[in-house]
């Protein structure tokens, strides 16, 4: 039973260009979860898609970053024109269940992207 | 608003040492308490969690207790491997709310 699966490990962009990153939740779940964690940090979370829908999104910058959950196919977080201060792991994490604050509030986590902006 | 203190580290530690990293919590409702760890280089793994006061989680011979009246969910271990080096995580998931909130993190080091 494959885990939650990021691609790229490790991607290196220069300033301006666009980083796409992907992840493929668990199997048998629709709850998708994106998170950032910056050098000596903890995580901060982005942005909750169910399948094409944002649910939730109020830890996303304003500007410049978007994502999305297709009905087919991973989820997909896109920053545009990265600037060095992007520079971060994103997680993606994968539920069953819709988070309630219960047991059933356990969130997957993948390996991560590792985000380099020179 | 909901929020996760963790002991700063690094914690250093011989071999088969006794482990406590505090975490405290500040939550509207009764969340439920997780730990994660990450390994060098890889991902968050879910360690232990539990969901209700006075509940104890415990998974690889770590534990930590669900502790409502001092708002607390330290974790421990009553003898810690090399192998255990990694960062730990205390994080919460509050009622009705949709995210993790993760404390900083703690890094251990363990040696031989």
């Amino acid at each position: 039973n494959a885990g939650v699966m990021q691609n790229p490990r490790h991607l290196v962009r220069r300033r301006g260009q666009e980083a796409r990153l992907r992840c493929s939740p668990m199997k048998g779940h629709s709850h998708v979860y994106w998170y950032r964690q910056l050098p000596e940090e903890g995580l901060k979370f982005m942005v909750y898609l169910q399948k094409e829908n944002i649910i939730d999104e109020s830890g996303m910058p304003k500007e410049r970053f978007s994502a999305e959950f297709p009905k087919e196919g991973p989820s997909i977080l896109r920053i545009q024109q990265v600037v060095r201060g992007d520079s971060a792991a994103y997680f993606c994490a994968s539920s069953p269940n819709p988070p309630s604050g219960g047991s059933t509030d356990t969130q997957y986590f993948g390996p991560g992207t590792r985000l380099t902006v020179l | 608003g909901n929020s996760v203190t963790q002991m700063e580290g690094p914690v250093t530690l011989s071999e088969e040492a006794f482990l406590t990293i505090n975490c405290t919590y500040t939550a509207t409702g009764y969340p439920s308490l997780f730990w994660y760890v990450q390994y060098p280089g890889e991902g968050l793994q879910l360690l232990l969690k539990a969901t209700k006061a006075d509940d104890k989680g415990s998974n690889k011979g770590f534990e930590a207790t669900y502790r409502k009246e001092t708002t607390s969910f330290h974790l421990e271990k009553g003898s810690v491997q090399v192998s255990d080096s990694a960062v730990y995580f205390c994080a919460l998931s509050p009622p009705r709310g949709t995210a993790l909130i993760f404390g900083k993190g703690t890094t251990l080091s363990v040696s031989s």
